[in-house]
């Protein structure tokens, strides 16, 4: 089983929808998790982190993170086709090292 | 600021073949590190420098060397260059502060080619 599990997609929404990218992971001593789009050729930017359950919201972003149940969420609003990349997900599992997911490919059409 | 720089940006190599991957980082980061990333398999770790003077394994560290010359500049080497290691190397770096989240900045990106 990966660390850090995504569906690969592609996840198709329609322009102005709510996309929602989905991530599970396995340790559950991880503390840090953060969000990074990589647009194709491009190297991966971070868009969000998140260390609390809860949610946490910058803009059109929102990170949820549910801890007992060891997933974590990405809701992009009002979707546009800029935003259509791949969307990673990494976790923090020990001292500064990221483990990261395969990505999940966004599609927004418009 | 540059942030983080890789050279070169494209690479052919021979099989058996050896080269070096510089990167370099003007944030005054701790912390580098070197990923490699392939299709279907997302981005997996194969060495990282925690601070000036240390370096250790990740994920897939067979066949690479790496080399902290100072807290700017990050290294990878391949000694001998095997079609295995065809793929997208990606140098990142961060901050130690605390209990602050470690995001990381990544460079653009080394093509590599092993034929």
């Amino acid at each position: 089983q990966k660390e850090v599990e995504q569906n690969s997609g592609p996840l198709s929404v329609p322009e102005g929808a709510i996309a929602s990218l989905n991530c599970t992971y396995s340790d559950r001593g991880s503390q840090s998790f953060f969000w990074y789009r990589q647009y194709s050729g491009k190297s991966p930017e971070l868009i969000m982190f998140i260390y609390s359950n809860g949610d946490k919201e910058d803009g059109r972003f929102t990170a949820q993170l549910n801890k007992a149940s060891q997933y974590v969420s990405l809701l992009i609003r009002d979707s546009q086709p800029s935003d259509s990349a791949t969307y990673l997900c990494a976790v923090s599992t020990g001292f500064q090292k990221l483990v990261f997911g395969t990505g999940t490919r966004l599609l927004v059409s418009p | 600021n540059a942030g983080v720089t890789q050279t070169p940006k494209f690479q052919v190599l021979k099989t058996g073949q050896s080269m070096t991957l510089q990167c370099a980082q003007d944030m005054n980061h701790n912390s580098m590190y070197w990923y490699r990333q392939d299709p279907g398999m997302g981005l997996r770790l194969i060495y990282y420098s925690a601070s000036e003077g240390t370096t250790d394994k990740g994920e897939v560290p067979n066949g690479y060397n790496v080399s902290r010359l100072n807290k700017r500049e990050f290294s990878l080497r391949l000694e001998s260059a095997a079609p295995s290691q065809t793929s997208v190397y990606f140098c990142a770096s961060s901050e130690i502060a605390g209990t602050k989240p470690y995001e990381q900045y990544f460079g653009p990106g080394t093509r590599l080619t092993v034929t």
